[in-house]
């Protein structure tokens, strides 16, 4: 993995469903993997910084765990609600610590 | 402190005239970044300041895109003689050293016409 990738590109749920998507980053040189919440017209919002192997996170109904060793993340969103519609970035932190690459997102669209 | 701040929100210019966008960060993160995100890609580094100092630039800076720091407070970046191809979002993030996560503005759309 050369890029930071995530998938799927988008997703269409349904309220009360549960989701999870998944973010690929290169394992070598790794110093932190972010999660950032997106929403149209607005900032992004920090939801995880992860720095740990095997770490686990948790935030509400969101959860992220992640693998330094083999260079993924998972994001999880328990019974999505029409609130948690955005986007979902994530970033590793690389550049001796100084410089987040990007994915393309992945663009969660939660419906009643 | 009410987060991170940018002006303007929408910028519309003609091709080859110059812009400036501002960015206040949090008044105390010494670490101050900005990104571009194009249409379908997730946002892209441009450069970086720790206080004062410009520390690292993307390759994507042409020598027409210049970013000031003084006094590490506020920042702008300020593209000259503008191309269509500039036309994007420009953020702004701050952060308090390395260990956090980012905290951004709501972005500049630029559109150059």
């Amino acid at each position: 993995i050369l890029n930071v990738e995530q998938s799927p590109q988008s997703l269409h749920v349904q309220e009360g469903d549960s989701t999870n998507f998944t973010c690929s980053f290169p394992s070598s040189n790794f110093y932190a993997l972010h999660w950032y919440r997106w929403e149209t017209a607005k900032s992004p919002e920090a939801l995880f910084v992860m720095t740990l192997n095997g770490d686990e996170k948790k935030k509400g109904r969101i959860s992220a765990t992640l693998n330094t060793k083999e260079g993924y993340s998972y994001l999880y969103i328990k019974g999505s609600q029409p609130e948690d519609s955005a986007t979902y970035l994530c970033a590793s932190l690389t550049g001796g610590g100084n410089k987040l690459t990007f994915g393309t997102g992945t663009q969660l669209k939660v419906e009643l | 402190d009410t987060g991170v701040s940018q002006d303007p929100r929408h910028k519309i210019t003609k091709r080859g005239q110059n812009v400036t966008f501002r960015c206040d960060p949090i008044s105390e993160h010494n670490r101050l970044y900005w990104y571009r995100q194009t249409l379908g890609q997730g946002p892209e580094f441009l450069t970086y300041f720790q206080n004062e100092a410009q520390l690292e630039k993307s390759r994507l800076l042409s020598d027409r895109f210049s970013a000031e720091r003084p006094k590490g407070s506020f920042s702008t970046l300020e593209i000259q003689r503008t191309e269509q191809g500039d036309s994007a979002m420009y953020l702004c993030a701050s952060s308090l050293g390395q260990g956090g996560g980012y905290t951004f503005g709501s972005g500049t759309r630029l559109t150059v016409v």
